[in-house]
This record gives structure tokens, C-alpha cells and sequence, in this order.
């Protein structure tokens, strides 16, 4: 049973314009939520996260929407760049962020120049 | 945020042996997880690490196949033991640090196991 999903495999946009990514999830224990980036042949890296006390959290290109009701969440990328070609994991968690992560299967973000 | 670094960084294993992955934290951090990141698939939690404790281990994953240690705050192992070539994945550490409980990864071994 998948507790994060992630139904979109592979996204394509264009430079400059908006990435959105989507993420839903099922365990109403998760608290805390978070998006890494990751190339190939390395570890994931952090991007933002969320606590289920606040819906939207920014930080420069990258803003997280949570919809608690729907269980859903997402990944708005504007402008979107090159260098955001990745495969963009959700994860969430519970215990305030201080449990182990539970992962969505990931989308590949392609940018197109 | 933290800087870790893995040992080996890939491997190439045959069968029925075991190898031991090496976690380095340049800061003291209580909580460290291991996960694994078999081909294709997303990353799975095998256990959390906590320093001066035993390993908590997740459904799936036992001490006997897979069994950690936390001497200290800044460094662990994880050893995949009697390997098989179901154990071929990405082996990932990661940390509890920063200012809202992100975690933070390391690079990560790919082993494979012929």
C-alpha cells in the first residue's frame, strides 16, 4: 500500500515557464512533508518542506501548496531552468519531522529549452 | 546543512558475501537513517540509528541481514550480509539537522551483487 504517490511519471515544460508537481497521500499521521531533487549516481537533495500547520511555504523559485483536506500536495517551479531537469521526489513523515521518510515513486522533471 | 560522505561509493559483490557501508557526518547529529533505493524503484527506509541505541528496523528489513552501528554521533555502518542479487540498490544515508527537521542525504553507495 502506497502512503505517497506520485501518479505522474515524467513532466516535460518549458524554460521559463511553470513546473507543477504533484503528490498525494494517504496516512493522516503525516505531519511534515518534503521535496527533494535528484540527478543520477547522487544522493537527493533537499528542496523545501512543509509543516501540516501552514498550507504554502516559499522559498525563491520554489513554493509548496498543502491541501490537508485532499491530502494533496504540490510543487510550483517558476521560471523554470535547465538546470531543473531532475527526477523530484515527495516525502512525508511524522513526529514533527524527526521520523523516518516515507517516499513517492518520483517524477521526471524534463525542462525543454 | 550537513555534509556527509559514504564508503565505498560502489561495489561490485559476489553472492554470499557481505559488505559494510560507512556513514561520515561533519557535525554531531542525533538521528541517522539508512535507506535503500533498489533499480527503478523510489527510496524505502531500512532502519533509524540513534547513538548509545539499538537500530529500530522497519517492516521488511531484520538486524541479521542488515545490522547497524551508531558509535557516535558522527559516523555509522551498515552491513548487507549473505548478499544476494535481489540486494543490488542504491544504499543511502541520511541525517536529522537543520532548523526544521530536514533531512539531509549522502551521496550513496550502488551496489551490485552477481
Amino acid at each position: 500500500d502506497q502512503q505517497v504517490k506520485q501518479n505522474s511519471p515524467s513532466l516535460s515544460v518549458q524554460e521559463g515557464r511553470i513546473s507543477i508537481l504533484n503528490c498525494d497521500y494517504t496516512n493522516s499521521m503525516f505531519d511534515y512533508f518534503l521535496w527533494y531533487k535528484k540527478y543520477p549516481a547522487e544522493g537527493p537533495t533537499f528542496l523545501i518542506s512543509i509543516s501540516s500547520i501552514k498550507d504554502k511555504n516559499e522559498d525563491g523559485r520554489f513554493t509548496v501548496f498543502l491541501n490537508k483536506s485532499a491530502k494533496h500536495l504540490s510543487l510550483h517551479i517558476v521560471p523554470s531552468q535547465p538546470g531543473d531537469s531532475a527526477v523530484y521526489f515527495c516525502a512525508a513523515n511524522s513526529g514533527g519531522g524527526a521520523d523516518g521518510l516515507t517516499f513517492g515513486k518520483g517524477t521526471h522533471l524534463i525542462i525543454q529549452p | 546543512s550537513a555534509v556527509i560522505s559514504q564508503k565505498p561509493s560502489r561495489d561490485i559483490c559476489q553472492r554470499g558475501t557481505s559488505l559494510t557501508i560507512q556513514c561520515q557526518v561533519d557535525s554531531q547529529v542525533t538521528m541517522m537513517f539508512w535507506y535503500r533505493q533498489q533499480p527503478g524503484q523510489s527510496l524505502t527506509l531500512i532502519a533509524t540509528a540513534n547513538q548509545g541505541s539499538e537500530a529500530t528496523y522497519e517492516s521488511g528489513f531484520v538486524i541479521d541481514k542488515f545490522p547497524i552501528s551508531r558509535p557516535n554521533l558522527t559516523f555509522s555502518t551498515l552491513t548487507v550480509s549473505n548478499m544476494s542479487p535481489e540486494d543490488s540498490s542504491i544504499y543511502l544515508c541520511s541525517v536529522l539537522s537543520g532548523a526544521y527537521n530536514e533531512q539531509f542525504f549522502g551521496p550513496g553507495t550502488r551496489l551490485t551483487v552477481l
